[in-house]
């Protein structure tokens, strides 16, 4: 079945590393996306990665992506206040149209 | 600007009362999407449409209807038999479906008293 699972919540000191988890359940993913839901606003595309790549790196984000435990992570280095926000992962599947999307995480930077 | 826009940002009903959400994009895009976000919970697919005058159900259709007479507008009926209809509401656009990223409206969040 289709299920992608995201922990609620995660706290962070400013300038700490955060590391928000994901996990999936369909082999057949073939993207798998970070977004990111700034308070009462749409969700905005951080970064994505293919299926067939175990890491990608955008300035300060990383992705890593274990394919064998259908597990992704987000990395952000040097949190930042500006970074509070919901974090969702999602999975576009291979011979599907839709993405299938985590619960979110709120991560909240503390000063 | 390119982009995606949805009005109204926030939007009252009575129950009983059908309500449409508007959503316009000027980027050229074939795809276009309607989800619903609960508090704590991720989006869930309401409708969608690959092309003019085309569209499909999502998970949760039951309640919604949608039209597509133009490439560029993809408007969001929740009509009274939506048994729960509070939610925010976000419409996406893609190039094509299934294959690239799509990109979001700042949303509608509907609150039917």
């Amino acid at each position: 079945g289709e299920d992608v699972e995201q922990s609620l919540f995660l706290s962070v000191r400013e300038g700490d590393s955060s590391v928000i988890n994901c996990t999936y359940t369909d082999s057949s993913s073939t993207y798998l996306y970070w977004y990111k839901q700034e308070p009462g606003a749409g969700l905005q595309l951080l970064t994505y990665i293919f299926s067939n790549m175990d890491m990608k790196q955008d300035q300060r984000l990383t992705v890593l992506l274990n394919k064998k435990d259908k597990h992704l992570s987000l990395r952000i280095a040097d949190t930042q206040t500006g970074d509070s926000a919901i974090y969702f992962c999602a999975e576009m599947m291979d011979s599907s149209y839709k993405l299938i999307f985590g619960s979110g995480t709120r991560l909240l930077v503390r000063p | 600007d390119g982009g995606i826009t949805q009005s109204p940002k926030y939007l009252f009903r009575k129950e009983g009362q059908n309500v449409t959400l508007s959503c316009e994009q000027n980027l050229n895009h074939d795809a276009m999407y309607w989800y619903r976000q609960d508090p704590g919970q991720g989006l869930r697919l309401i409708y969608y449409s690959q092309i003019v005058n085309d569209f499909q159900k999502g998970d949760i259709a039951e309640g919604y209807s949608v039209s597509r007479e133009k490439k560029e507008s993809f408007p969001l009926t929740v009509t009274s038999a939506q048994k729960n209809p509070t939610a925010f509401y976000l419409c996406a656009s893609s190039t094509q479906t299934g294959k690239d990223e799509q990109f979001f409206g700042p949303g509608t969040r509907l609150t039917v008293l």
